[in-house]
């Protein structure tokens, strides 16, 4: 089955820089990776979403980019934001299933 | 449009009792599936119910099992519960094969085991 990576399991920035999170999958039939992020008390919530056929997608302040030769992908914010701090989880999902396998979430903390 | 709806938010059971956890997704979601969430594990699959039939199943024991209703609400059980089933429980509703593949997540039954 599919296995998903994710590093750092621990991230700390200031207010205003950026803050990058990795994945990398295993399962060459995945073609779809979303993005979820889970403030406190709260359930996950899709941020942003890539598919296969993409190389990179960008909604305001995030990003995403694919690089399916390497399977890899990873989430880019950029002017970080304390309301920005949460868990992030990727995901990996496709090969026929509807069942997307997570990573196991970074933790991102912003510094006013 | 209400959101995916869990009850009980928080429950405290002891080892070897039996606990039932309650999902309500949203209205015109037929599919919902389970979580748990552990600091060390992340989001751990459960099973995944589709029109009262489970579709797919992760690895946990026997003990972890569920079901759904016509009405689409899903309930699951864990049976002899252990020290180790302490987590954060989530259901998350989805349109039945919907190819954007998007989740949403209720908040969760946080259960504690002594």
């Amino acid at each position: 089955g599919e296995n998903v990576e994710q590093h750092p399991s621990t991230l700390s920035v200031q207010e205003g820089d950026s803050a990058v999170i990795k994945c990398t999958y295993s399962d060459s039939a995945s073609n779809y990776f979303p993005w979820y992020k889970q403030e406190l008390g709260k359930g996950p919530q899709l941020i942003i979403d890539i598919r296969s056929n993409v190389g990179e997608k960008k909604d305001q302040r995030i990003a995403v980019t694919l690089n399916k030769t390497a399977k890899h992908f990873s989430l880019h914010i950029t002017e970080t934001q304390p309301e920005d701090s949460a868990v992030y989880f990727c995901a990996a999902m496709g090969g026929g299933s509807y069942i997307p396998t997570f990573g196991r979430g970074t933790s991102l903390i912003v510094h006013p | 449009k209400a959101g995916v709806t869990q009850t009980p938010r928080y429950l405290i059971k002891t080892r070897g009792q039996q606990v039932t956890l309650s999902c309500s997704p949203i209205s015109g979601h037929r599919s919902v599936s389970w979580y748990q969430q552990t600091p060390g594990q992340g989001l751990q699959f459960l099973f995944e119910y589709f029109s009262e039939t489970q579709r797919n199943k992760g690895n946990f024991p026997g003990r972890f099992s569920g079901r759904q209703f016509s009405n689409s609400r899903s309930e699951m059980n864990v049976s002899t519960l252990e020290l180790g089933d302490s987590a954060l429980y989530l259901c998350a509703s989805s349109l039945p094969n919907d190819n954007t593949g998007e989740l949403f997540f209720g908040e969760g039954s946080r259960l504690t085991v002594l």
